[in-house]
């Protein structure tokens, strides 16, 4: 069974400072990962989706990552914002099926 | 519409009451589904419909939950005699092609159920 794991679960930091937010899952057959983002009592607004074969996306000042081999992936944000303060989310796509499995995700706040 | 809507956003239910939700998937999307999120945690895998079709309701934790989808458009996630560990946010997703093999799932906004 697929398990995903995002360190740390929480993150603060002052305004204008680049962070990695990480995320591992167990079984490197995937199709896909995507990063989402969830602000409080709001639904999930996809940020960035890499499928298996590529090793990053960018967007903005936001860099995702995949090492598919090792079972992990970074999410980089530069020069980071109050705005950016959420709930950050990554999820896999498994090859054989459409079920995204999530993380708990990494609660960042961003200080002005 | 511009993107997945759901109603009501918030719902507060008496135990054992029935209610329903609903999702309108982004126009043309073949593919649907259901997830539930409870508080601090990851949403998780409900069920999936491609078109009108319920290809997977293994998620779904008890008989007491029903989803349909009758004209392939607009869903509906029932749940029956509500209990209290029934409270959360129950999110729905679309994606534009059916089938396996990771199509980009974009949510709708969920609705918070809250079982008193």
């Amino acid at each position: 069974k697929q398990e995903v794991t995002q360190i740390p679960a929480a993150l603060s930091v002052p305004e204008g400072e680049n962070l990695v937010l990480n995320c591992s899952f167990t079984d490197s057959a995937i199709y896909n990962l995507q990063w989402f983002r969830q602000d409080p009592g709001k639904g999930l607004t996809s940020l960035l989706l890499i499928q298996s074969s590529q090793r990053e996306q960018t967007s903005g000042r936001l860099n995702a990552s995949l090492d598919k081999s090792s079972g992990r992936s970074t999410l980089y944000i530069a020069a980071s914002q109050p705005g950016d303060s959420a709930t950050y989310l990554c999820a896999v796509g498994p090859s054989s099926n459409y079920k995204l499995t999530f993380g708990k995700g990494t609660l960042l706040t961003v200080n002005p | 519409g511009a993107g997945v809507s759901q109603s009501p956003r918030y719902k507060v239910a008496k135990r054992g009451q029935d209610v329903a939700l609903r999702c309108d998937p982004i126009s043309g999307h073949v593919s649907l589904f259901w997830y539930q999120q409870a508080l601090g945690q990851g949403p998780e895998f409900l069920t999936y419909f491609q078109n009108e079709a319920q290809l997977d309701k293994s998620g779904l934790p008890s008989d007491r939950f029903f989803a349909e989808r009758p004209e392939g458009s607009v869903s509906t996630l029932k749940i029956q005699r509500t209990q209290q560990e029934d409270s959360a946010v129950y999110l729905c997703a679309s994606s534009q092609r059916g089938g396996s093999g990771g199509n980009e799932q974009f949510f709708g906004p969920g609705t918070r159920l809250t079982v008193l």
